[in-house]
């Protein structure tokens, strides 16, 4: 069973490099999220999906953009990277009802230097 | 709006003591609430989940969660630690209003002494 699964799972990039990391999940869930994860700051919502063709803002989304042209698939990108984008990314899924617990990749570790 | 807030960012315990993880919630709405653990290097697990069918809540690997209304919390506990519990444990909320974001506590790093 796959679950939620990310690539790639490290990534150095230098500052006004461009780069896309996939979500990709087999669960057949309508959300989707995208969160980065910084020390002593827990998860911050980056963008999130409610179905296919759908995304919308979360709590940080500058310099990320995100598409869902497949239910199965999220992509987010950077397209400028700056250092302060340095973190570990996790993308989610869940099943439609409010009361369905989010599933969890293994997450990307990103570097920007 | 929703909050959480998870006090102590670091818990020691030694092996075989009881863990409390403590998290207090903040919603304008009945809440569902969610513990996750984290192990490095690894996404977040589900531990249990509290969904206002029972306020005590069994998870996985022997922790339970009770939920208080009149306290707002949702603490975490197990009766006797174990070395392989060390791991990093998220407190999360959202709402039964339909809204399909959560609100996620900056987490508690737990260590298992010997």
């Amino acid at each position: 069973n796959a679950g939620v699964t990310q690539t790639p799972k490290f990534r150095v990039l230098k500052t006004g490099q461009s780069m896309t990391l996939l979500c990709a999940q087999d669960m057949n869930h309508e959300y989707m999220y995208w969160y980065r994860q910084d020390p002593g700051m827990g998860l911050r919502l980056i963008h999130y999906s409610v179905g296919e063709g759908t995304t919308a803002k979360g709590e940080v989304p500058d310099g990320y953009n995100v598409s869902r042209l497949k239910k199965q698939n999220f992509l987010l990108g950077l397209e400028s990277a700056a250092p302060s984008q340095t973190s570990v990314y996790f993308c989610a899924s869940k099943q439609g009802s409010s009361n369905q617990p989010q599933h969890f990749g293994d997450g990307t570790r990103l570097s920007i230097l | 709006a929703q909050s959480v807030t998870q006090l102590g960012s670091h818990v020691s315990v030694s092996e075989g003591a009881l863990v409390l993880l403590r998290c207090n919630y903040s919603s304008s709405v009945p809440p569902y609430l969610f513990w996750y653990v984290q192990y490095p290097n690894q996404g977040l697990q589900l531990l249990l989940k509290y969904t206002s069918a029972a306020t005590l809540v069994k998870g996985i690997n022997g922790f339970e969660a009770e939920f208080k209304k009149s306290e707002t919390s949702f603490h975490l506990t197990k009766p006797s630690a174990h070395m392989s519990d060390a791991a990093e444990y998220f407190c999360a909320v959202t709402g039964t209003s339909g809204t399909y974001k959560y609100i996620f506590g900056t987490g508690t790093r737990l260590k298992v002494l010997a």
